[in-house]
């Protein structure tokens, strides 16, 4: 069936980063954009940016540019998500989701979540 | 950045009532607003794509209406899996999701 499966959790100190994968199955993995969305503890939804696995095109929101970098390996269907200089503030689950490609889009399938705590 | 508004925050309600939760969007989006469903601990679940298409597998007392800034998901009669948050997403440029609006027991 259709799923992403994503790395385990993850604890980092504050000012490292932090390196989170999502492995897609089931699916041409190609075919698709690959999102990124975190969520802080009993706090909303927030789009960090996509993937194109085809191409390698990236998208960041603004207040994420310059700290993050998406990157993926077509040989094994796997994306990956690296969040650089780490604060507290970054204490999260991350979730990668499949989005069609273009305007439009939504995310149909998600990740199971990876948990990253910052924390001296 | 198109902002995105939700109400209410947070609602209480009974099983079999009708539940309205309403999205705005600080410029118009065409119908490119999504849905999703958030149980604690769990990834959101995409309910609705385009403002009212339904996803495969969804119950059919969810819909979605709505175009330009204004949108409404009505949930006909609340189940008790029901119970859960909502977040809109508008999909008409830079990615963003609102707020959202937890539904809980009365």
């Amino acid at each position: 069936q259709v799923q992403l499966v994503q790395s385990g959790a993850e604890v980092k100190k504050p000012g490292a980063s932090v390196k989170v994968s999502c492995k897609a199955s089931g699916y041409t993995f190609t075919s698709y954009d690959m999102n990124w969305v975190r969520q802080a503890t009993g706090q909303g939804l927030e789009w960090m940016g996509w993937m194109n696995p085809n191409s390698g095109d990236t998208g960041y929101a603004q207040r994420f540019q310059g700290r993050v970098t998406m990157t993926r390996d077509t040989s094994i269907n796997t994306a990956y998500m690296e969040l650089s200089s780490l604060t507290s503030d970054d204490t999260a689950v991350y979730y990668c989701a499949r989005g069609e490609m273009g305007i439009g889009s939504s995310f149909d399938i998600w990740g199971q979540g990876t948990m990253v705590t910052v924390s001296s | 950045d198109i902002q995105m508004t939700q109400s209410p925050s947070s609602l209480s309600a009974s099983v079999g009532d009708r539940v309205t939760i309403t999205c705005r969007t600080s410029q118009s989006i065409s119908n490119y607003l999504n849905w999703y469903q958030q149980k604690p601990g769990k990834a959101p679940k995409l309910l609705i794509s385009a403002a009212s298409s339904l996803q495969g597998g969804v119950p059919s007392r969810f819909s979605g209406s709505g175009s330009g800034t204004d949108f409404t998901l009505t949930i006909s009669s609340l189940q008790p899996e029901d119970f859960a948050t909502y977040y809109c997403q508008q999909s008409y440029s830079t990615r963003a999701f609102g707020p959202g609006t937890k539904v809980d027991i009365k």
